[in-house]
């Protein structure tokens, strides 16, 4: 069955340090998702990403954010300076259309010391 | 802005019926989706409705009323590998696409 893979699995960076999470989204997939989770709290809406370009952004996802799609497989969320509370998991999800269920990752656990 | 609210903790026993309840307010809806998430793990695809009904999936049923800004969960037959999170989501106009999830119920089941 295909799946949403990410890695690293878990990251543990210093504070202010760049951090990347990779993302490879199911194949026909054409639309893509950043989420993330802080522990205990509700999955939060970062990004959405259709046709080579952000198409919706939450205001969680300021200036320190950016995602790229740098060829046909990769999907990639990058922390410009990471602060301590970007610790979090942080989820893909990629759908195939509109209003389809979107498929999640297992997730990449941040820890920013 | 947009609100979803769900119970945050719920208990039952194995065998019975639980229904789990959201309620939502934002504008432009565009259609409501449930997710169960294991501790630890990514949230799993279970149910969605666009149009009022009920839409049953197995042992998951899932409701929606528009016009109240309500859905159900109903799950029958609980196992214990039902012990997770239920998230309720909905999209809308907007957030485009994108899923905006409520806290989410943690729904215990015992034996």
């Amino acid at each position: 069955e295909p799946e949403v893979t990410q890695t690293p699995s878990h990251q543990v960076t210093q504070m202010g340090q760049e951090v990347i999470l990779r993302c490879v989204p199911i194949s026909n997939h054409l639309y893509f998702y950043w989420y993330r989770q802080i522990l205990g709290q509700k999955v939060e809406f970062l990004v959405s990403f259709y046709n080579n370009e952000i198409s919706e952004k939450s205001e969680i996802f300021d200036d320190q954010f950016s995602v790229e799609r740098p060829d046909g497989s990769n999907f990639t969320l990058k922390i410009r300076s990471t602060k301590l509370e970007d610790s979090a998991m942080y989820f893909c999800a990629s759908s195939e259309k509109p209003g389809s269920e979107a498929f999640f990752g297992q997730g990449t656990r941040l820890t920013v010391v | 802005g947009q609100n979803i609210d769900q119970p945050t903790e719920m208990t039952a026993t194995e065998g019975a019926i639980v229904q789990i309840n959201c309620t939502y307010q934002t504008s432009g809806f565009n259609g409501l989706f449930w997710y169960q998430q294991h501790a630890g793990e990514a949230p799993t695809f279970l149910s969605y409705n666009v149009l009022d009904g009920l839409e049953e999936k197995g042992r998951f049923s899932s409701f929606l009323s528009r016009s109240k800004g309500y859905s159900y969960l109903l799950l029958k037959e609980l196992q214990m590998k039902d012990s997770a999170s239920y998230l309720c989501a909905v999209t809308s106009n907007q957030a485009g696409t994108a899923l905006i999830f409520g806290k989410g119920t943690t729904l215990s089941v015992s034996s």
